[in-house]
Formats: structure tokens, sequence, C-alpha cells
């Protein structure tokens, strides 16, 4: 099974901040990645596939890149509506696995 | 306006069964691929199998940790999607979500609300 590692498991940042999350797969996964967003109590929501195509209606703020094993989820400008648990999901094989998620918290 | 609505949640004894829905409208049903995916309460996003569509034969994944005791399953003609659970463990407790994938593409586009299934004596 390829795993998922997310850095960092969580992090604090304020309203305005520039926010990068990293997803490492333990082989290469091509650029066969999901990213979602989950807020507490409510269903994940897709944001980006195929590493960085964003999905309908996800606003430009939210931005993904890599290919192979190493990828990122950038946020430019974060707004109290971004703060949630991200997820990233590889796509490549079966079974598809998630990362462990990253908490994006109110400092 | 896509919904996926699950139902069939419940509580459940240990070595039991249960069969959950969902219930798809907003898009073409019978052109998606139908995943469950579930999370374990404060715990992470657990992939557990998927249906493919009527041109790749309805053919089926699962994760290892539920091969053999549960069975996804799809009636195109319902717009539904179904979770057989049998031989269910304590560790199987989880708010359970279908999500669909359009056929071809392996990413998830659409989420339901979630189901809560809890396994206990």
């Amino acid at each position: 099974d390829i795993q998922m590692t997310q850095s960092p498991s969580s992090l604090s940042a304020s309203v305005g901040d520039r926010v990068t999350i990293t997803c490492r797969a333990s082989q290469v996964i091509s650029n066969y990645l999901a990213w979602f967003q989950q807020k507490p109590g409510k269903a994940p929501k897709s944001l980006i596939y195929d590493a960085s195509n964003l999905q309908s209606g996800v606003p430009s703020k939210f931005s993904g890149s890599g290919s192979g094993t190493d990828f990122t989820l950038t946020i430019s400008s974060l707004q109290p509506e971004d703060f949630a648990t991200y997820y990233c999901q590889q796509y490549d094989s079966y079974p598809l696995t998630f990362g462990g998620g990253t908490k994006v918290e109110i400092k | 306006e896509v919904q996926l609505v699950e139902s069939g949640g419940d509580l459940v004894q240990p070595g039991g069964s249960l069969r959950l829905s969902c219930a798809a409208s907003g898009f073409t049903f019978s052109d998606y691929y139908m995943d469950w995916v579930r999370q374990a309460p404060g715990k992470g996003l657990e992939w557990v199998g998927r249906t493919r569509d009527k041109g790749h034969s309805y053919t089926t994944e699962y994760a290892a940790s539920v091969k053999g005791r549960f069975t996804v399953s799809r009636d195109d003609s319902k717009n539904s999607l179904y979770l057989q659970m049998n031989s269910l463990k304590t560790e199987d407790t989880a708010v359970y979500y279908c999500a669909a994938t359009l056929a071809g593409q392996h990413h998830i586009d659409y989420w339901g609300q979630g189901t809560l299934v809890t396994v206990s004596s």
C-alpha cells in the first residue's frame, strides 16, 4: 500500500497568512493526488485533483503543486472560513489512501 | 444541485450486520464510480471500497480491513449505492460517507454528509 505522510499535523496561523501543507507519498504516484478540506462535524469537500487542478467553485487562493512523491497545498491568504483540517489522497493505485490530515487553527 | 444522502447508520452488536444506503441526485449517477469512505471518531479518513460503472462491469475494489466482510453494490435504476456490512467489529465504528468519482477519472468529486455506525455491545 502507498503511505501518505502529511506535515505538519497541525499549525497555527493568522488571518492573511500564507499557509503551505506538504504531502509525501511512499512511492511515485505521478500527479494522482487530491486535496480535501473538512470542517468540524461536516463532510469533506473536494478542493484539488491531479495535484494542481481546482475543483469547480473552489477559490483561486487555493493552489496545489508537485509530482512524483512530493506535493504541496498552499492557501495564499488565510481567511476565517479556511480554518479546517486538510487531507491529501493518492489515487494512483488501490487501496486509495489518505494522509493523516493537517489541522489549521487560528493563532 | 448535487446531493448524496446516506442512511441506515445505527447501533449494532459486534458480529452483527448492517446495510447502508446512499441516494444520489443532481448528476448522472450511472456515469460515476461510487465510493464509501469512513472516519472513526476523532480520526482521519479511510477509504473502504468502490464500485465502478456499467461500462467497467460494475467491478469493485476494497480496503484490506473490510475485504470479505463488506460488499459495495449499486442500483442505477434507483440512483442508489449500498454498503452491506457483515461480521462487524468495534473498530468499524465510524461515520460512513458515500462519494462520487466520474468514470474514467479516479478522483472524488462529490461527498455525502455521512451516517454514523456504532458497533458496541
